[in-house]
């Protein structure tokens, strides 16, 4: 079974709305850390927001937000207020494992395309 | 902030030469350096995980001896592509994990490398 799955090959939005980019992990460790990244078309990835498993809030940085869903294994992106520069690729990865663990490594999902029209 | 480089950002090099791709943590010291390979339009998949001063963890798949790394200090990295052939061409990726500071900014990534072997 896949690690991380994104089922949205791509998405569109228009500038200034909403968009929620979606992301369901598979895991039978009780500790883990999910992450958002972003990657334009130049390809360096853009750290934008994580979420460890035992964090009781959800996590929030500027215009980002992660709608975690324990129970259901999900951890969705929310972009508010789009602009054209959030035009990217984005991926969800996990890490497996606690914080400290010096041998875990990031499983990336397949990512989601995300267009911003004006 | 941690930043990480990558020389060269692209590289044309000939079937059967080798290649060697630099990944430098600049201002900070990284215990774990991370290589990761991606295809077009593909998610990033880990090719091997480096630890200083000694020998890189394979993943399942991954040609050791045509990828060879070497994790010389805490702030480099090399990747070499022996004997590259055009399959190989690739975007390559290194990240790094912080020695200590904020966990949740677990792997911190370079901007990449293209590879096109002709």
């Amino acid at each position: 079974a896949q690690k991380i799955t994104q089922t949205q090959p791509g998405m569109f939005v228009q500038e200034k709305e909403a968009v929620t980019l979606d992301c369901t992990y598979d895991t039978s460790d009780p500790s883990y850390g999910l992450f958002w990244y972003k990657q334009p078309s130049s390809g360096e990835m853009i750290f934008l927001i994580y979420q460890g498993s035992y964090d009781q809030q959800n996590a929030t940085e500027g215009r980002y937000s992660l709608n975690f869903q324990k129970a259901r294994k999900s951890a969705n992106l929310v972009i508010s207020a789009s602009q054209l520069g959030d035009s990217a690729m984005y991926f969800c990865a996990m890490r497996e494992g606690p914080e400290n663990s010096g041998y875990s490594t990031l499983t990336f999902g397949k990512g989601t395309m995300l267009l911003v029209s004006p | 902030g941690a930043v990480v480089s990558q020389h060269p950002s692209w590289v044309i090099c000939k079937s059967g030469t080798s290649v060697k791709i630099e990944c430098r943590s600049l201002d900070f010291q990284a215990t774990t350096m991370f290589w990761y390979r991606q295809f077009p339009k593909q998610s990033l998949m880990l090719m091997a995980t480096s630890n200083e001063g000694s020998k890189a963890t394979y993943e399942q798949g991954v040609e050791k001896d045509k990828f060879l790394i070497n994790h010389a200090s805490l702030t480099l990295s090399t990747l070499t592509v022996t004997s590259a052939h055009p399959e190989d061409s690739s975007f390559y990726i290194c990240s790094a994990r912080i020695v200590r500071g904020t966990l949740s900014y677990e792997q911190y990534f370079g901007p990449g490398t293209r590879l096109t072997v002709t």
